[in-house]
């Protein structure tokens, strides 16, 4: 059975940083592409960042430069390690199996606030 | 703004057949397939369309996906209420080099 759990969201103040990590059972994460999603309070969803097979991160405009998106083959995770947040960066994080995005977590709370 | 353009909002009646759009462009839309997603609020979205009008398994037949051009829809028949969710389309966008998702359609099953 695939499962996606996503863990290490938490209340931070503007400017700080703060990893996540999404836990995979059911598929090797390197053998396929992975994702980050989010959605702020009373908005849609929106794209953060994939992975691909070959490693290449792709970004959104508005995270690239301070989000970055990696994997552990070895703990079978993906991780997203967040930098400079701003309080616009509230919100539930999803990870996700792309291409497609077939599989996702049930998210994690990310709130920046000072 | 979306580079990807849906409707907010679309309404039907139990067993009613509705459609929500999501409009692009030759970037994305135009070259790329697009998948469609339910979303309850609280929970983990669903994939139910993939590469334009693929449905994955278990999801009903009364969801339909197909693509013109620049332009893709969902169809929802024989409504039920349990069918009340936001709807999002999503795409690949070759001129952002980033997947791009379309604003989201609050379906009201009335």
């Amino acid at each position: 059975e695939v499962q996606l759990l996503e863990s290490g969201g938490g209340l931070l103040q503007p400017g700080e940083s703060l990893r996540l990590s999404c836990a995979v059972s059911g598929f090797t994460v390197s053998s396929y592409a992975m994702a980050w999603v989010r959605q702020a309070p009373g908005k849609g969803l929106e794209w953060v960042s994939s992975i691909a097979v070959g490693g290449i991160p792709y970004y959104a405009g508005s995270v690239r430069g301070r989000f970055t998106i990696s994997r552990d083959t070895s703990r079978n995770t993906l991780y997203l390690q967040m930098t400079s947040l701003r309080a616009e960066d509230t919100a539930i994080y999803y990870c996700a199996r792309d291409t497609i995005l077939d599989y996702w977590g049930q998210g994690t709370l990310v709130a920046v606030s000072s | 703004q979306s580079v990807v353009t849906q409707p907010p909002s679309v309404s039907g009646t139990p067993g009613q057949r509705v459609t929500i759009s999501c409009s692009g462009g030759n970037s994305n839309i135009g070259s790329r397939a697009v998948n469609w997603y339910q979303h309850l609020p609280g929970t983990a979205p669903k994939l139910i369309i993939h590469t334009n009008n693929q449905r994955p398994s278990g999801v009903p037949d009364r969801f339909s996906g197909s693509k013109s051009g620049t332009s893709a829809s969902l169809a929802i028949s024989g409504l039920q209420s349990e069918d009340e969710a936001d709807y999002y389309c999503a795409v690949w966008n070759d001129s952002l080099n980033a997947r791009v998702f379309g604003g989201g359609t609050k379906l009201a099953v009335l």
